[in-house]
Order: structure tokens, then C-alpha cells, then sequence
């Protein structure tokens, strides 16, 4: 299997823009994960999907973010308006049934 | 509060020695897994741990989660160790604030 696949790995946008990151989970897995990684906060979760549902989104920093998973296939998170308080990396990631969490490469974003 | 503690919070390490580190929770767990962060960025799980021991090459783990810890160990350290080790709990991964691991050659 070819792992979590990610896009795009970096991004370079201008405040106010809308950002959109892409998740492909591993064949098989029923959830999916996004995390964020800065120096500041760590490593932290936004949302979690079960079965394309979306579980718990606690996390989302505020309503400029959103998820979706149209299917058991994808993924993307939405910023809109971009801030460059939101430049982190993100990460998505996959699991079957909450065993083994499985990380994609991440989405390197910049804000300016 | 915190629900994952990680120690040490650095460590540096000559090639060839031993070292553990150490994440405690501060709750029950159902799901604990281990991940080393490489210095590209790339997080790598390297254990599913919810209790007991696992082994695998140079590195084994140990959860007791009566004891609410669980333990990392690496043996025969080598460059390639370095990186950020990160504990994470449950199924939301509360992680904790990583060891950094420095292996000097």
C-alpha cells in the first residue's frame, strides 16, 4: 500500500486566501484523522472521521476551518480566509478500527 | 489538565548507549502507540501499545496501564535515533510534548 498520501506538501498562500488540503487515506481504514504541528502548541488533533462521519471536531480552531469526507477514499480541509497564525504543518492520518495510526508526509503551510 | 506527560524532555546520547524514555497519563487508556518523528518531519509509529511488552530490533516498549506509564526503550543507540519521540493516547492521540533524541556519532 502506498500509505497516507498527502497534497500538497507545501503551500505558500497570501492572508485572506482559501487554503485546501488533500487526504488520502490507506485502502481499508475507517478513520481518518487531521492534526496540526506547530513549535507553539505541539501536536494537536482537529477532527476525526469514523466511517466518513465526522466523530468529533472539537479541535477545529475556529468556523474559517472545515472538513469533509465525501468517501471512505478522501479527504480536505478547508481554511478560509487564511491568517498566518494557521502556518503549521498538517497531518493527516488513518487508522482501522483505532489500532494502528498511520501518518501521512504532511502539508507544509505558510501564510503571509 | 494534562492528560500526557513525556520525559525526559531532551536527551543526548552517545552512538552505542542505552537510553528510556518515559510517558505517563493521567487517565485510563485504551489506546497507546509510540512514534518517532524523524528530522524531515515524517512520523513513523513504531509501537501499538495498550499494555504489556513489545519488541522490534533495537527498540522495545512496555505499557502498565495500571500504573497509568508506559516506557520506550532503544539499545545501541545510532544517528539514524535521532529525532522527536511522541506518546500518544487513545483514539485521539493526546499526545504529549516528545523527547527530543540527539544521537551523537
Amino acid at each position: 500500500d502506498a500509505g497516507v498520501i498527502q497534497s500538497p506538501r507545501h503551500e505558500v498562500t497570501e492572508m485572506g486566501q482559501e487554503v485546501t488540503l488533500r487526504c488520502k487515506p490507506i485502502s481499508g481504514h475507517d478513520y481518518l484523522f487531521w492534526y496540526r504541528q506547530t513549535m507553539m502548541r505541539g501536536l494537536e488533533l482537529l477532527i476525526y472521521f469514523n466511517n466518513n462521519v465526522p466523530i468529533d471536531d472539537s479541535g477545529m480552531p475556529e468556523d474559517r476551518f472545515s472538513a469533509k469526507m465525501p468517501n471512505a477514499s478522501f479527504s480536505t480541509l478547508k481554511i478560509q480566509p487564511s491568517e498566518p497564525r494557521d502556518s503549521a504543518v498538517y497531518f493527516c492520518a488513518s487508522s482501522s478500527a483505532g489500532n494502528t495510526i498511520y501518518f501521512g508526509e504532511g502539508s507544509w503551510l505558510t501564510v503571509v | 489538565g494534562i492528560q500526557v506527560e513525556q520525559s525526559p524532555p531532551d536527551l543526548i546520547l552517545q552512538e552505542g548507549a542505552n537510553s528510556t524514555l518515559r510517558c505517563n497519563f493521567s487517565d485510563s487508556v485504551n489506546n497507546l502507540q509510540w512514534f518517532h518523528q524523524n528530522p524531515w518531519g515524517q512520523l513513523i509509529n513504531l509501537f501499538y501499545i495498550p499494555s504489556g511488552t513489545k519488541q522490534n530490533g533495537r527498540l522495545s516498549a512496555t505499557t502498565v496501564a495500571t500504573e497509568r506509564y508506559s516506557l520506550l526503550y532503544i539499545s545501541s543507540s545510532q544517528t539514524t535515533d535521532s529525532g522527536v519521540y511522541f506518546c500518544g493516547k487513545d483514539y485521539k492521540l493526546s499526545f504529549g510534548a516528545g523527547t527530543t533524541v540527539t544521537v551523537r556519532a
